[in-house]
């Protein structure tokens, strides 16, 4: 059974730049959260996504969208790049109503290590 | 609106010796309880979780921790650490199926 995929593993970036990162979740699970790790802090919530609709969104700004697909895949784009949004992004997925979860537990995938000169 | 506290940065131990991390959260609704461990350069591995029912909560690799609704606390235990604890390990707290919040970490070293 395969856990939480994510691709790529590494990126460069520079400042302005777009990124789109991109996040499989656990087989039967059908909602997927995105959270920014910055180095030695915890994660912090970015936005999830149910029903290819974003659910709830933390406190980051517009740069960041996010979409889901039909197969409950999804993407975290990040526009106009800066310095600061170096860090490691962490997709997570939970088992909603479909997988016969209520969402609480979320599950996460190795992260997506973004540097941006 | 809902934090962790994560009371100890970093946690060193000898080998076999007991260990607890320790955890508190504020919230004004009632809460679900996880703890994940983060090993170098990977993602978080879920330890146990708190939903409801007993206080006493088991995890993998023969951690446990207990929920404590008076002090608002949710420390991590583990009677004899191994060397390949040798971690990162983050209390997060959430409401029913929404985001979790996490605590600063708390860095556990185990030597010989």
């Amino acid at each position: 059974d395969a856990g939480v995929t994510q691709s790529p593993t590494h990126l460069i970036k520079t400042r302005g730049q777009q990124v789109t990162l991109r996040c499989s979740p656990k087989s039967g699970h059908d909602t997927v959260s995105w959270y920014q790790q910055a180095l030695g802090q915890g994660p912090q919530f970015i936005f999830q996504y149910y029903e290819e609709e974003e659910r709830q969104r933390g406190n980051f700004p517009d740069r960041f969208s996010g979409h889901q697909f039909p197969n409950y895949s999804s993407e975290l784009n990040v526009n106009a790049l800066l310095l600061g949004d170096s860090a490691l992004y962490l997709c997570a997925s939970s088992p909603g109503l479909f997988g016969g979860g209520r969402r609480e537990t979320q599950y996460f995938g190795p992260g997506t290590r973004l540097l941006v000169l | 609106a809902q934090s962790v506290t994560q009371l100890d940065s970093q946690v060193p131990v000898f080998e076999e010796a007991p260990v607890e991390l320790r955890c508190n959260y504020s919230s004004s609704v009632s809460v679900y309880l996880f703890w994940y461990v983060q090993y170098p350069n990977q993602g978080l591995q879920l330890l146990l979780k708190y939903l409801s029912g007993s206080t006493l909560v088991k995890g993998i690799n023969g951690f446990e921790a207990e929920f404590n609704k008076s002090q608002t606390s949710f420390h991590l235990r583990k009677p004899s650490v191994h060397i390949s604890d040798t971690a990162e390990y983050f209390c997060a707290v959430s409401q029913a199926g929404t985001a979790l919040i996490f605590g600063k970490g708390t860095t556990l070293s185990v030597s010989s």
